[in-house]
């Protein structure tokens, strides 16, 4: 079945320095968002993207679909202590009509410490 | 105040019980979803439901059973079949067509001793 592969499951980085989480679809997606959960919460949607090859950004964070729409990654400069949580991206897929349609495929997610 | 609302926020019951978590949302969404999320293995679909009367299983529906009678609320039954049922569930919705985006409610908490 179609899986998302996310990496680094962990990331440990000092206040002040970059970090990325990379996202990686067995199949091609129809578009991809990102979604980020503190500590005790519940995800919240950061993103989405759906043209081949877009990037996106918010403040410090910046979002890229890569051009065969099959991976992404999320990049934080110089990273702040309120960034802390885990990061999931989340690949859409509309494929045919069947158990495909309108379901998200979720990666484990990348944990973000930050020390200050 | 719109928003998704799953109660309790924790929940505790012994082992062979079935328990019905609740989850309820006033943003007129179409699509509603159950997920687990369990240390380190990211948020697996459980259930999901499209429209009401209608729902399809997800990638762990085993043990598990879901109703969709009415638009705003997707209740999941816990049952006693499930083997490990102790984890942090999460309910989320979609506006519809042509919005892909998920809402999450704050989840509930269960442990089954």
């Amino acid at each position: 079945g179609q899986q998302v592969m996310q990496i680094p499951q962990y990331q440990h980085v000092q206040e002040g320095e970059d970090f990325t989480t990379y996202c990686n679809s067995s199949t091609t997606l129809s578009n991809i968002q990102w979604y980020k959960q503190r500590p005790g919460g519940h995800p919240v949607f950061l993103i989405q993207l759906v043209k081949s090859g877009e990037v996106k950004k918010q403040k410090r964070l910046t979002f890229q679909f890569g051009e065969a729409k099959k991976n992404s990654s999320l990049h934080i400069t110089a990273t702040q202590t309120t960034d802390v949580g885990t990061y999931f991206c989340a690949g859409f897929n509309r494929g045919s009509r069947g158990s495909t349609l309108g379901r998200l495929y979720f990666g484990r997610g990348t944990q973000l410490t930050v020390w200050p | 105040d719109g928003g998704i609302t799953q109660s309790p926020k924790y929940l505790f019951r012994k082992e062979g019980q079935n328990v019905t978590l609740s989850c309820e949302q006033n943003l007129n969404h179409d699509a509603m979803y159950w997920y687990r999320q369990d240390p380190g293995q990211g948020l697996r679909l459980i259930y999901y439901s499209q429209i009401v009367n209608d729902f399809q299983k997800g990638d762990i529906a085993e043990g598990y059973s879901v109703s969709r009678e009415k638009k705003e609320s997707f209740p999941l039954t816990v049952t006693s079949a499930q083997k490990n049922p102790t984890a942090f569930y999460l309910c989320a919705s979609r506006p519809g067509q042509g919005s892909y985006e998920q809402y999450f409610g704050p989840g509930t908490r269960l442990t089954v001793t």
